[in-house]
């Protein structure tokens, strides 16, 4: 079974601490996102990486960085929280995708709510 | 406008009902149409996808593609309180070599025993 596992389960921070949110994956896959889920929103993809430290912005970088040191480890970092950054963080890894007519399936950790006060 | 929407509900329905669960698009050049399962607390896992137009079925659930309306529906026949969660459609182009996925924000769906 593909595992992917987050950190922490719940967090709480200050508004203006640096954030770490760490994710581990055990199936060898290249590709890695973190996503934010939020009521109304749905997912949203922050940064997504290819490989070892390849990175992508996605749709909503601002305020975020990521880091990939290991191709099993994705890190995201809020470098200065804030209050709209309170949300549930969701990590997922999967194979690139071979073929044109392929989907290959985005697995995903059990989230990390996080609280910014 | 949102590339994709979808009716968060709550839907509530009886044990042993027929679920429709459906997604609208905008974006034409989506091909992959998939449905993931959010149980709560809990991150999504993939339930079915289907490449393009048509249906697809697995067991008690069924996925249809309607490109021309530019629809989507899942249903769920004999529904058991254990489909109970949250549904979210997402959709992915084909272009490009990473596969940008799109969901929707997910319909609750709860079936009462």
């Amino acid at each position: 079974d593909v595992k992917v596992t987050q950190s922490s389960r719940y967090l709480v921070k200050r508004t203006g601490e640096k954030v770490f949110l760490e994710c581990v994956q055990d199936m060898d896959h290249e590709n890695m996102f973190w996503y934010r889920q939020d009521p109304g929103l749905g997912l949203r993809l922050i940064y997504f990486s290819y490989d070892v430290k390849m990175k992508e912005k996605g749709d909503i970088p601002e305020g975020y960085s990521v880091s990939r040191e290991k191709k099993e480890r994705f890190s995201l970092i809020l470098e200065s929280a804030s209050t709209n950054q309170t949300s549930m963080y969701l990590c997922a890894s999967s194979y690139p995708r071979l073929a044109a007519s392929s989907y290959n399936e985005q697995f995903f950790g059990p989230g990390t709510r996080l609280t910014v006060l | 406008q949102k590339e994709v929407e979808q009716d968060p509900g709550p839907l509530s329905v009886p044990e042993g009902a027929i679920v429709s669960l459906n997604c609208t698009y905008s974006n034409s050049a989506f091909q992959y149409f998939m449905w993931y399962r959010q149980y709560s607390r809990k991150g999504p896992e993939l339930l079915m996808y289907t490449y393009s137009s048509g249906n697809k079925e697995d067991g008690r659930f069924t996925a249809q593609v309607d490109k021309s309306s530019k629809y989507i529906s899942l249903f769920i026949r004999d529904s058991q309180p254990s489909d109970s969660a949250t549904y979210l459609c997402a959709m992915s182009p084909t272009s490009g070599g990473y596969q940008k996925v799109t969901f929707g924000t997910g319909t609750k769906l709860q079936v009462i025993p």
